[in-house]
Protein backbone atom coordinates (compact mmCIF):
# COMPACT_ATOMS: atom_id res chain seq x y z
CA UNK A 1 0.00 0.00 0.00
CA UNK A 2 1.33 3.66 -0.17
CA UNK A 3 3.13 5.17 2.34
CA UNK A 4 3.67 8.51 4.13
CA UNK A 5 3.82 11.14 1.06
CA UNK A 6 5.39 14.67 1.53
CA UNK A 7 5.21 17.68 -0.80
CA UNK A 8 7.41 19.19 -2.08
CA UNK A 9 10.52 17.02 -1.60
CA UNK A 10 12.62 20.23 -2.02
CA UNK A 11 12.23 23.86 -1.18
CA UNK A 12 13.79 26.49 -1.62
CA UNK A 13 12.93 30.06 -0.49
CA UNK A 14 14.37 33.76 0.76
CA UNK A 15 14.58 34.55 4.27
CA UNK A 16 11.38 36.54 5.42
CA UNK A 17 9.16 34.30 3.48
CA UNK A 18 6.22 32.31 4.35
CA UNK A 19 6.05 28.32 3.69
CA UNK A 20 3.86 25.48 3.81
CA UNK A 21 4.71 21.95 3.59
CA UNK A 22 1.87 19.34 3.28
CA UNK A 23 1.76 15.71 4.83
CA UNK A 24 -0.30 12.60 3.64
CA UNK A 25 -0.67 9.58 6.18
CA UNK A 26 -1.15 6.29 5.65
CA UNK A 27 -4.85 5.68 4.93
CA UNK A 28 -6.48 4.70 8.16
CA UNK A 29 -3.65 6.33 10.07
CA UNK A 30 -5.26 8.49 13.43
CA UNK A 31 -1.71 9.91 14.78
CA UNK A 32 0.46 12.19 12.69
CA UNK A 33 3.79 13.60 13.64
CA UNK A 34 6.04 16.43 11.97
CA UNK A 35 10.04 15.90 13.14
CA UNK A 36 13.02 18.56 12.09
CA UNK A 37 15.78 17.27 11.37
CA UNK A 38 19.37 19.19 11.17
CA UNK A 39 22.56 18.44 8.79
CA UNK A 40 24.55 14.95 11.03
CA UNK A 41 21.49 15.10 13.53
CA UNK A 42 18.52 12.70 14.48
CA UNK A 43 15.30 13.68 13.96
CA UNK A 44 13.35 16.22 16.90
CA UNK A 45 10.08 16.13 17.95
CA UNK A 46 7.90 18.74 16.66
CA UNK A 47 4.24 18.50 16.99
CA UNK A 48 1.82 15.45 16.93
CA UNK A 49 -1.67 15.01 16.13
CA UNK A 50 -4.65 12.48 16.89
CA UNK A 51 -6.93 13.23 14.57
CA UNK A 52 -8.28 16.90 14.30
CA UNK A 53 -6.55 18.00 17.43
CA UNK A 54 -3.12 18.96 18.18
CA UNK A 55 -2.55 16.47 21.23
CA UNK A 56 0.91 17.97 21.67
CA UNK A 57 2.78 21.09 19.91
CA UNK A 58 5.70 21.31 22.74
CA UNK A 59 8.47 20.70 20.09
CA UNK A 60 7.32 23.95 18.01
CA UNK A 61 10.70 26.14 18.08
CA UNK A 62 8.47 29.59 18.39
CA UNK A 63 5.31 31.14 17.16
CA UNK A 64 6.68 31.41 13.24
CA UNK A 65 5.91 27.55 13.38
CA UNK A 66 2.16 26.31 13.15
CA UNK A 67 0.15 22.64 12.08
CA UNK A 68 -3.23 21.89 11.10
CA UNK A 69 -5.19 19.01 10.31
CA UNK A 70 -8.45 19.87 9.63
CA UNK A 71 -9.82 16.23 8.16
CA UNK A 72 -8.07 14.20 10.39
CA UNK A 73 -5.74 13.64 7.29
CA UNK A 74 -3.66 15.61 5.47
CA UNK A 75 -1.59 17.87 7.59
CA UNK A 76 0.13 21.23 6.58
CA UNK A 77 3.37 22.72 8.35
CA UNK A 78 3.45 26.21 8.33
CA UNK A 79 6.63 28.46 8.70
CA UNK A 80 6.13 32.54 8.89
CA UNK A 81 9.08 35.08 8.34
CA UNK A 82 11.26 32.30 7.90
CA UNK A 83 15.10 32.19 8.76
CA UNK A 84 18.36 30.63 7.56
CA UNK A 85 18.04 28.82 10.66
CA UNK A 86 14.99 27.23 10.08
CA UNK A 87 16.53 25.03 6.89
CA UNK A 88 16.28 21.13 7.60
CA UNK A 89 14.50 18.39 6.65
CA UNK A 90 11.15 18.42 7.21
CA UNK A 91 9.93 14.71 8.28
CA UNK A 92 6.20 13.25 8.59
CA UNK A 93 5.09 10.55 10.00
CA UNK A 94 2.08 8.72 10.52
CA UNK A 95 0.82 5.56 12.94
CA UNK A 96 -2.38 3.49 13.30
CA UNK A 97 -3.30 5.94 16.90
CA UNK A 98 -3.05 2.52 18.68
CA UNK A 99 -2.48 2.22 22.60
CA UNK A 100 1.19 2.57 23.26
CA UNK A 101 3.61 1.74 21.62
CA UNK A 102 2.64 2.48 18.16
CA UNK A 103 5.11 2.02 15.16
CA UNK A 104 5.76 5.37 13.42
CA UNK A 105 5.90 5.14 9.39
CA UNK A 106 8.16 7.98 8.21
CA UNK A 107 7.42 10.37 4.72
CA UNK A 108 10.44 11.21 2.82
CA UNK A 109 10.88 14.23 3.79
CA UNK A 110 11.10 17.62 2.59
CA UNK A 111 14.21 19.27 2.13
CA UNK A 112 13.67 23.23 3.11
CA UNK A 113 16.63 25.61 2.60
CA UNK A 114 15.72 29.01 3.44
CA UNK A 115 18.53 31.62 1.71
CA UNK B 1 23.25 16.42 28.10
CA UNK B 2 21.46 15.35 25.03
CA UNK B 3 18.21 12.55 26.08
CA UNK B 4 19.54 9.92 23.62
CA UNK B 5 23.37 9.80 23.60
CA UNK B 6 25.02 7.55 20.60
CA UNK B 7 28.96 7.59 19.39
CA UNK B 8 28.15 9.33 15.64
CA UNK B 9 31.38 7.26 14.21
CA UNK B 10 31.98 6.53 11.78
CA UNK B 11 32.34 2.98 12.58
CA UNK B 12 34.24 1.71 9.32
CA UNK B 13 34.33 -2.17 9.21
CA UNK B 14 35.25 -4.90 6.61
CA UNK B 15 32.52 -7.51 4.90
CA UNK B 16 31.68 -10.23 7.42
CA UNK B 17 32.82 -8.50 10.35
CA UNK B 18 30.71 -8.21 13.57
CA UNK B 19 29.77 -4.34 14.55
CA UNK B 20 28.42 -3.07 17.84
CA UNK B 21 26.63 0.28 18.55
CA UNK B 22 25.52 1.75 22.05
CA UNK B 23 23.40 4.26 23.33
CA UNK B 24 22.44 5.79 26.54
CA UNK B 25 19.21 7.74 27.46
CA UNK B 26 18.43 9.95 30.57
CA UNK B 27 14.88 9.52 31.46
CA UNK B 28 14.48 6.58 33.37
CA UNK B 29 10.84 6.82 32.72
CA UNK B 30 11.21 5.89 29.22
CA UNK B 31 9.06 3.21 28.01
CA UNK B 32 10.12 1.61 25.38
CA UNK B 33 12.90 1.51 22.51
CA UNK B 34 13.68 0.87 19.61
CA UNK B 35 16.87 0.83 16.39
CA UNK B 36 15.73 2.83 12.97
CA UNK B 37 17.85 2.55 10.51
CA UNK B 38 18.15 5.65 7.89
CA UNK B 39 19.70 5.62 4.60
CA UNK B 40 21.72 8.71 2.75
CA UNK B 41 19.49 11.53 2.22
CA UNK B 42 16.23 8.82 2.75
CA UNK B 43 13.43 8.67 6.00
CA UNK B 44 14.13 6.50 8.98
CA UNK B 45 12.87 2.93 9.05
CA UNK B 46 12.06 1.00 11.83
CA UNK B 47 14.94 -1.88 12.12
CA UNK B 48 13.64 -3.26 15.59
CA UNK B 49 12.24 -2.91 18.89
CA UNK B 50 14.10 -3.48 21.87
CA UNK B 51 12.80 -5.36 25.18
CA UNK B 52 14.52 -6.63 28.06
CA UNK B 53 14.65 -9.62 27.59
CA UNK B 54 16.80 -9.10 24.11
CA UNK B 55 15.88 -9.87 20.58
CA UNK B 56 16.89 -10.95 17.91
CA UNK B 57 15.84 -10.66 14.13
CA UNK B 58 18.65 -12.59 11.84
CA UNK B 59 22.03 -10.96 12.19
CA UNK B 60 20.60 -8.03 14.52
CA UNK B 61 20.88 -8.57 18.09
CA UNK B 62 19.23 -5.82 20.19
CA UNK B 63 19.63 -5.33 24.59
CA UNK B 64 18.35 -3.19 26.68
CA UNK B 65 19.67 -2.59 30.26
CA UNK B 66 17.09 -0.76 31.88
CA UNK B 67 19.17 -0.12 34.85
CA UNK B 68 22.27 1.06 33.18
CA UNK B 69 19.57 3.49 30.48
CA UNK B 70 21.92 1.52 28.49
CA UNK B 71 20.85 0.09 24.30
CA UNK B 72 23.21 -1.86 21.89
CA UNK B 73 22.79 -3.58 19.02
CA UNK B 74 25.18 -6.08 17.49
CA UNK B 75 25.13 -6.77 14.04
CA UNK B 76 26.89 -10.12 13.12
CA UNK B 77 28.35 -11.02 9.27
CA UNK B 78 28.28 -7.42 8.24
CA UNK B 79 26.87 -6.36 4.37
CA UNK B 80 27.81 -4.05 2.30
CA UNK B 81 23.88 -3.21 2.21
CA UNK B 82 24.40 -2.25 6.09
CA UNK B 83 26.07 0.94 5.24
CA UNK B 84 23.72 3.25 7.08
CA UNK B 85 23.51 5.22 10.29
CA UNK B 86 21.59 3.64 12.96
CA UNK B 87 19.26 5.73 15.06
CA UNK B 88 18.78 4.93 18.95
CA UNK B 89 15.51 6.08 19.82
CA UNK B 90 12.98 6.28 22.77
CA UNK B 91 9.48 6.67 23.65
CA UNK B 92 8.26 8.39 27.00
CA UNK B 93 4.86 7.00 28.58
CA UNK B 94 3.41 10.57 29.24
CA UNK B 95 4.92 12.59 25.93
CA UNK B 96 1.87 11.07 23.81
CA UNK B 97 3.88 8.68 21.35
CA UNK B 98 6.41 11.24 20.28
CA UNK B 99 9.84 9.80 19.70
CA UNK B 100 12.95 10.97 20.76
CA UNK B 101 16.08 10.39 18.27
CA UNK B 102 19.47 10.22 19.02
CA UNK B 103 22.26 11.15 16.88
CA UNK B 104 23.22 8.54 14.68
CA UNK B 105 25.81 6.30 14.63
CA UNK B 106 26.68 5.71 10.83
CA UNK B 107 28.82 2.62 9.76
CA UNK B 108 30.39 1.87 6.19
CA UNK B 109 30.91 -1.81 5.87
CA UNK B 110 34.05 -2.13 3.56
CA UNK B 111 34.88 -4.69 0.78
Amino acid sequence: GAGVSQTPSNKVTEKGKYVELRCDPISGHTALYWYRQSLGQGPEFLIYFQGTGAADDSGLPNDRFFAVRPEGSVSTLKIQRTERGDSAVYLCASSRGLAFPDTQYFGPGTRLTVL
Amino acid sequence: RKEVEQDPGPFNVPEGATVAFNCTYSNSASQSFFWYRQDCRKEPKLLMSVYSSGNEDGRFTAQLNRASQYISLLIRDSKLSDSATYLCVVNLRNAGNMLTFGGGTRLMVKP
